[in-house]
């Protein structure tokens, strides 16, 4: 596609639920990025992808939180058992490593937990 | 550990006067360093970026950065003020071979008319 799409781009659920965001890189881009935004806060790294494989997860929070991209594309971040301190606006980016950092990120996805 | 601090997490200028949003690094070794627009409920829009060429840089929509080793420093500025630069600024820096962003707390740019 044209950019990186997030789905959904609004998510409400009770605690204690389980939730998935999906990403949708841009075609031919090997590297994604997760990232979480609190409310007056900058981005703050999860989990890196290069392919398939996770190369860094060290930004997950805690094991509630497992991504996955099993075609090395369309990545999905689950979260189990959501607390109220999830609620977040889940960034995803991706890039093509020989681009010299030309990350381009998706709108994101807005975790409400109530 | 390397972080990024933005001094000042909301500056207010007045239409057609001088933008200057700080951003400072910590690094032993110069990373690479980024400005990040984010209009409300959009996502992170590339400004420019230092990549160990020229110290200046020059972005979209008339904004500059000068990168100043000495002073570990990535300020942005913009020579005149529009309405439309109304939004939030996110300093970032890469270092390692992931290329990972750590950002800065962000500052909020209110222009006045």
């Amino acid at each position: 596609g044209a950019g990186v799409s997030q789905t959904p781009s609004n998510k409400v659920t009770e605690k204690g639920k389980y939730v998935e965001l999906r990403c949708d890189p841009i075609s031919g881009h090997t590297a994604l990025y997760w990232y979480r935004q609190s409310l007056g806060q900058g981005p703050e790294f999860l989990i890196y992808f290069q392919g398939t494989g996770a190369a860094d997860d060290s930004g997950l929070p805690n094991d509630r939180f497992f991504a996955v991209r099993p075609e090395g594309s369309v990545s999905t971040l689950k979260i189990q058992r959501t607390e109220r301190g999830d609620s977040a606006v889940y960034l995803c980016a991706s890039t093509d490593p020989s681009a010299n950092y030309g990350y381009t990120f998706g709108s994101g996805t807005r975790l409400t937990v109530v | 550990a390397q972080s990024v601090t933005q001094l000042g997490s909301h500056v207010s200028v007045s239409e057609g006067a001088l933008v200057l949003l700080r951003c400072n690094y910590s690094s032993s070794v110069p990373p690479y360093l980024f400005w990040y627009v984010q209009y409300p409920n959009q996502g992170l829009q590339l400004l420019l970026k230092y990549t160990s060429a020229a110290t200046l840089v020059k972005g979209i929509n008339g904004f500059e950065a000068e990168f100043k080793k000495s002073e570990t420093s990535f300020h942005l500025t913009k020579p005149s003020a529009h309405m439309s630069d109304a939004a939030e600024y996110f300093c970032a820096a890469a270092r390692s071979n992931t290329g990972k962003l750590i950002f800065g707390q962000g500052t909020t740019l209110q222009v006045k008319p």
